[in-house]
């Protein structure tokens, strides 16, 4: 069974880059599934960050994608998001998930637990 | 990009009774590629229905979607204590974007 882990810094300061990394146990990042980021500000709904295929196929949302990179390590069956120059408005519960197809205009079946990344200084 | 909106914003229901939930776009969706989620606090989002009417696997038959062009909707036929959660709805046709959630309270 699938399962994703976040991990990453938790606080991050003003202006610098917000770095995570999910980590796919129990099934292959290399199966032809696209993966992705979504994050939660506090309280409040979901925004969809990017998706990556292994092959290094990428979507951005166009509100983020001046600031957004994803890449993929196969080797380690893993796939990571920086985000750069943050503010506060970056403090959110992010999400890694696996979508539902080879294609990244699906739903996501899978998502990991979630980590809280505060934007302070 | 296409906007997601859920109504009403929130929900309050008795245990037993059926809850209907609306997510209208801003414009069609295409393929009538809608999904519906469920959140309950301190918990990642659950697949509950693909493609507009599809229930996920191990979703029970009390809840199901339908709908089409820019109007959706998710119905749970009897609430159960544990459906009192947050559902969000989210389009895969053009780009992906969420609705900002309905959440069904006691």
């Amino acid at each position: 069974q699938v399962q994703l882990q976040e991990s990453g810094p938790r606080l991050v300061k003003p202006s610098e880059t917000l770095s995570l990394t999910c980590s796919v146990s129990g099934f292959s990042i290399t199966s032809g599934y696209y993966w992705g980021w979504i994050r939660q500000p506090p309280g409040k709904g979901l925004e969809w960050i990017g998706s990556i295929h292994h092959t290094g196929d990428t979507s951005y949302n166009a509100s983020l994608k001046s600031r957004v990179t994803i890449s993929v390590d196969t080797s380690k069956n893993q796939f990571s998001l920086r985000l750069t120059s943050v503010t506060a408005a970056d403090t959110a519960v992010y999400y890694c998930a696996r979508h539902g197809s080879g294609q990244w205009l699906t739903s996501f079946q899978q998502w990991g637990q979630g980590t809280l990344v505060t934007v302070s200084s | 990009e296409i906007v997601l909106t859920q109504s009403p914003g929130t929900l309050s229901l008795s245990p037993g009774e059926r809850a209907t939930l609306s997510c209208r776009a801003s414009q069609s969706v295409y393929g009538n590629f809608l999904a519906w989620y469920q959140q309950k606090p301190g918990q990642a989002p659950r697949l509950l229905i693909d493609v507009t009417s599809n229930r996920a696997t191990g979703i029970p038959d009390r809840f199901s979607g339908s709908g089409s062009g820019t109007d959706f909707t998710l119905t749970i036929s009897r609430l159960e204590p544990e459906d009192f959660a947050v559902y969000y709805c989210q389009q895969y046709g053009t780009s992906l974007s969420f609705g900002g959630g309905t959440k069904v309270e006691i």
